[in-house]
């Protein structure tokens, strides 16, 4: 199956600066997908984006599918935007997401 | 509109008892998925169900049942519970080739 990985591991920043998390992709994929998931525990879907970019407010994510990575943007962060970042990729008809092991973000006042 | 409701939220076993998680999603998605999550593992997939009829192991299933009861509703069986399925457990569901939705997840403790 596909592996992914995620960089960094552990994100300190201040409140007001912005961000870059990455994902790594084996094998080309046709679904890739970040999530966030807050102190809560709850998993919110923040972009379905197999290729190009797009934005949502202060986030947006970038996959380039021939190179087999993916990019999420925060910009101007926030204390709400703690939590851990997931990104998750499939291949082919597969229907089930591979997920990687997250980017713990931490925002300090 | 609900999404994906998840039953119950917090549950705790001894060894060897039985249970059954309960999900249902209301926004008409064909796939349904049972993910658990553990302290620094991410979310490993259970089992999933690319449509009502079917469903298909994935990467963790040993120790596990579902069914696929309707289009809407996908449970979850721990027939003989073990302190290893102490975990958290979420649905999710989604339309082929769009997002995937989460339920709010069930903390299950196996003693």
């Amino acid at each position: 199956g596909i592996q992914v990985e995620q960089s960094p591991p552990d994100l300190i920043l201040q409140e007001g600066a912005n961000s870059t998390l990455r994902c790594n992709f084996s094998d080309s994929v046709n679904n890739l997908q970040w999530f966030h998931q807050n102190p809560w525990g709850q998993l919110i879907n923040l972009f379905y984006i197999p290729s190009g970019t797009k934005q949502n407010g202060r986030l947006s994510a970038t996959t380039v599918a021939t190179e087999r990575y993916s990019l999420l943007y925060i910009s101007s962060s926030q204390t709400t935007d703690s939590g851990v970042y997931f990104c998750a990729s499939s291949k082919g008809s597969a229907r089930q997401l591979t997920f990687g092991s997250g980017t713990q973000l931490t925002v300090l006042p | 509109n609900a999404g994906v409701t998840q039953t119950p939220k917090f549950q705790v076993l001894k060894t060897g008892q039985s249970m059954t998680l309960q999900c249902a999603q209301d926004m008409n998605h064909n796939s349904m998925y049972w993910y658990r999550q553990d302290p620094g593992m991410g979310l490993r997939l259970i089992y999933y169900s690319a449509s009502e009829g079917t469903t298909d192991k994935g990467e963790v299933p040993n120790g596990y049942n579902v069914s696929r009861l309707n289009k809407r509703e996908f449970s979850l069986r721990l027939e003989s519970a073990a302190p290893s399925q102490t975990s958290v457990y979420f649905c999710a569901s989604r339309r082929t080739g769009e997002k995937l939705f989460f339920g709010s997840g069930t903390q299950l403790s196996v003693l």
